[in-house]
Formats: C-alpha cells, structure tokens, sequence
C-alpha cells in the first residue's frame, strides 16, 4: 500500500522567493517518488523524479527535490520564484515493481509580483 | 522525448449518448497506458491500467462496462463513456509508460474535458 501527503492545499510565495511544496510518503516497498505540474486546463508535465539513484534531483525549470527516507518525505524546492511558476503541483509515489501511481492531492503555488 | 496526445480535448454530448476519447504515444511504444478521472480542484484518481492486447484492470468502484477500455496497439488505447450522464462530466487524462525498464515514467496527455448536458 502507498499514500502522498501534501501539506497546504495552496502556497503563496512573491516573485523572487524561495518556493517549497511539501510531500510525505508512506509505501510497503522502495519508493519511485514523483513530482508533476499542471497548468489550467491541461495534463500533467513530469518535473522530476526519483528511482533510486541521488537522493537530490533536479528538474526542469529549476526545480529540485530530496529524498530523504528518514523522514519519508520528498519536498519540492525553487530558489527564485517566477510568475510563470504558478501553477498546481502533484507529488505523486510508485512502489519498486509496480506500475501505478498514487497522487497526492495537489499543492496550488501562487505566485504574486 | 515521449509525447502523449489526446483527442478530443474537449467534447460536449447529450446524455445518454457515448464519446471515445482516444490515447496516442506518438514517438514510443507503450505497453501499459492508464486512464485517470479529475474532478475540479481534485487529484487524479486512477480509473483502469490497461496493457497492450489484454484487458484492461479496473480500479475499485470503476463500473467497466460503462468506462470500456481498449488498448489495441502499442500507441493507442481508447475509452468509451457509454451512455454518458451529468455526473460523467469530468477531466480524464490518459498517460503512457514506455515500454521495458523497471524504472519506467508515466508521461501524460493534456487531458480530454467531457461535458454531459
């Protein structure tokens, strides 16, 4: 079984600000963690993600994530904030083997001037 | 890179009436595509995984004869809303993972809105 947390339904930052989204996992199995962007009206773009290599990852558009199994968690972090950054955020997690994914409920970054 | 389409991307019907939504990996093979449903400030709920040339397997509390699924070819799969009522109304978003690999990544498509009136 595997389940995402995602705290904050929405998360405000200015432009030019450190962003971070939060994601808490729970799985039976070694973890493949996810993050996706959805943009209004359209499917999700894949950020980054992690298999079981480095535990930081970077993503497209200055994005990075860190995996860290002690706390189970795998946040998401911006240094700099751009206007075009808003948008909502999915975490989502895949146990080792197998192929489904488990969405966490979404984060909606606001990004003000 | 690994390119998902959807087509329709948005469809109005009148009730009682059936839409195909089709699936498409236009630069690789996929062996397993998914069908997810979206509500509006919700996340995806997985609907039904479905593997090339096989049936598909449906999440609980998916009614499979109303959401049929088929994944004929390694580029294409397709779902049918038969008889489509307002509470169909949603987002459905397919994705794609390549095929082979332990790690594959799920790449999806920008989604197919579905209006019942």
């Amino acid at each position: 079984a595997q389940s995402v947390t995602q705290l904050g339904s929405h998360v405000s930052v200015s432009e030019g600000a450190l962003v971070l989204l939060r994601c808490n996992y729970s799985s039976s199995v070694p973890p493949y963690l996810f993050w996706y962007v959805q943009y209004p009206n359209q499917g999700l773009q894949l950020l980054l993600k992690y298999t079981s290599a480095a535990t930081l990852v970077k993503g497209i558009n200055g994005f990075e994530a860190e995996f860290k199994k002690s706390e189970t968690s795998f946040h998401l972090t911006k240094p700099s904030a751009h206007m075009s950054d808003a948008a909502e955020y999915f975490c989502a997690v895949r146990g080792s083997g197998y192929s489904t994914l488990t969405f966490g409920k979404g984060t909606m970054l606001l990004v003000s001037p | 890179g690994a390119v998902v389409s959807q087509h329709p991307s948005r469809v109005i019907c009148k009730s009682g009436t059936s839409v195909k939504i089709e699936c498409r990996s236009l630069d690789f093979q996929a062996t397993t595509m998914f069908w997810y449903r979206q509500f509006p400030k919700q996340s995806l709920m997985l609907m039904a995984t479905s593997n090339e040339g096989s049936k598909a397997t449906y999440e609980q509390g998916v009614e499979k004869d109303k959401f049929l699924i088929n994944h004929a070819s390694l580029t294409l799969s397709t779902l049918t809303v038969t008889s489509a009522h307002p509470e169909d109304s949603s987002f459905y978003i397919c994705s794609a993972s390549k095929a082979g690999g332990r790690q594959e990544t799920q790449y999806f498509g920008p989604g197919t809105r579905l209006l019942v009136l």
